[in-house]
């Protein structure tokens, strides 16, 4: 089956500009989570979804990031007022409801900010 | 605090040899703990995955050991291919996932 997909694949912004990245989950995972990955660093946790709880926003870095998850299943990542900062490999990862011990991950999307 | 750490940051090897990458971890509690490949430009993709209860797992040419006791884990890569060249994550599950920073590794003919 398909599996996770994130769109734009590579965005370029301009600093200031507010960006908003997309999450597809596979179909019937109710977990999804959002990790940073900068250059030469490793993953770092932003925000975690699961089913219709209220989501675990303790790895957002700043206000100007935020996220929602519509009818449980796509996911958008929206930056405000972006930094040259912000720059990174966004990566997506959903879990199915039986535990959620596997993620899934998606191919990220590179963001630039100029 | 939770951390992951993993060693080497980054390792050259011979194609058809045998290398092994490790992790240490301070996360508490423990519930499970991933190694993931991750080639460039791509997502994680998972190679295994262990308990609490569990000291090795095998997938293939990757065998991962876990030592609860010590908090610590390793992951031999038997026969290298060039196909391994990629950075390798440690992720270790409590509430959520803490990351080590990777193992960067490349295989040369």
């Amino acid at each position: 089956g398909a599996g996770v997909s994130q769109s734009p694949s590579n965005k370029v912004t301009e600093k200031g500009k507010d960006v908003e990245l997309r999450c597809d989950p596979i179909s019937g995972h109710t977990a999804l989570y959002w990790y940073r990955q900068s250059l030469g660093q490793g993953l770092e946790f932003l925000i975690y979804f699961q089913g219709n709880s209220a989501p675990d926003k303790s790895g957002l870095p700043s206000d100007r990031f935020s996220a929602e998850r519509t009818g449980g299943s796509v996911s958008t990542l929206t930056i405000q007022r972006t930094q040259q900062e912000d720059s990174a490999v966004y990566l997506c990862a959903s879990s199915p409801p039986s535990g959620g011990v596997e993620q899934y991950f998606g191919p990220g999307t590179r963001l630039t900010v100029t | 605090k939770n951390q992951v750490e993993q060693s080497p940051q980054s390792l050259i090897i011979l194609e058809g040899k045998n290398c092994t990458l490790q992790c240490n971890y301070t996360v508490s509690p423990f519930s499970n703990l991933r190694w993931y490949k991750q080639d460039t430009g791509r997502g994680p993709v998972s190679l295994t995955i262990m308990t609490f209860s569990e000291n090795t797992k095998s997938n293939g040419r990757y065998t991962a050991t876990l030592d609860a006791d010590t908090k610590q884990s390793s992951l031999h890569i038997t026969a290298s291919q060039l196909s391994d060249s990629a950075s390798y994550i440690c992720v270790v599950s409590a509430r959520v996932l803490t990351f080590g920073g990777g193992t960067r590794l490349m295989v040369k003919p």
